[in-house]
């Protein structure tokens, strides 16, 4: 089954310790991106990924740090969480090759919903 | 710069009555525009997409939307609501040359029994 996986699903931790969510595609997509989700805010891009070894910052890239070693994932690291960075996060990938008529559609992972005190 | 603007925070309809959540969009070159819907505790699901050619395009549950150049809209719309369609929905734009995705802030669909 195509899809887009993210670990952990609930985090809950503490101001200052580090902590990796992960996110993995199994369609073989160049393109893979993170977005948080806040009420009233919509969605909005942290950081994204043309290409292994290829990212680059988005609209709210503060805080955060991603790495692309393989296709397949993209992981996002906050190195030292704060509690404005409770959210809801999500990944998400794409084909930038797809040809014109695939619009460059993206499939989004379940969720990881983060809390930091 | 690419935006999107959702008018509405919410959207109430009875059902069996038409639907229509609203889009807005701005982009320099040629708008990519898409719609999705979250329904509670899940991630994002695409409903469809504009790309190129007719105006009003099908999607998936019985959603349509029309994609008007002049008006710079991108209405999402639907016959006959169902009270299963409640659920926040999402309308998205990218400039064709580029791959970021640019949200909308969301319109929560409520349809009543």
């Amino acid at each position: 089954e195509a899809q887009v996986t993210q670990n952990p699903r609930y985090l809950i931790t503490v101001t200052g310790k580090k902590l990796t969510v992960t996110c993995s595609q199994n369609m073989n997509h160049e393109y893979m991106s993170w977005y948080r989700q806040d009420p009233g805010l919509g969605l909005r891009q942290i950081y994204y990924s043309m290409n292994v070894e290829v990212t680059d910052k988005g609209d709210v890239p503060e805080g955060y740090k991603v790495s692309r070693k393989e296709k397949r994932n993209f992981p996002l690291i906050l190195e030292s969480p704060s509690p404005n960075q409770t959210s809801l996060y999500f990944c998400a990938s794409s084909t930038p090759n797809g040809g014109r008529t695939s619009g460059y559609e993206q499939y989004f992972g379940p969720g990881t919903r983060l809390t930091v005190t | 710069a690419q935006s999107v603007a959702q008018p509405e925070d919410q959207v109430n309809v009875a059902e069996g009555n038409p639907l229509t959540v609203k889009c807005t969009y701005s982009v320099s070159g040629n708008p990519y525009l898409f719609w999705y819907v979250q329904y509670p505790n899940r991630g994002l699901q695409f409903l469809l997409k504009y790309i190129t050619g007719d105006n009003l395009v099908k999607g998936s549950y019985g959603f349509e939307a029309e994609f008007n150049k002049s008006q710079t809209s991108f209405h999402l719309k639907k016959p006959s609501a169902l009270v299963s369609d409640s659920a926040l929905y999402f309308c998205a734009v990218r400039d064709g040359r580029y791959s970021t995705l640019t949200f909308g802030k969301g319109t929560m669909l409520l349809v009543s029994p």
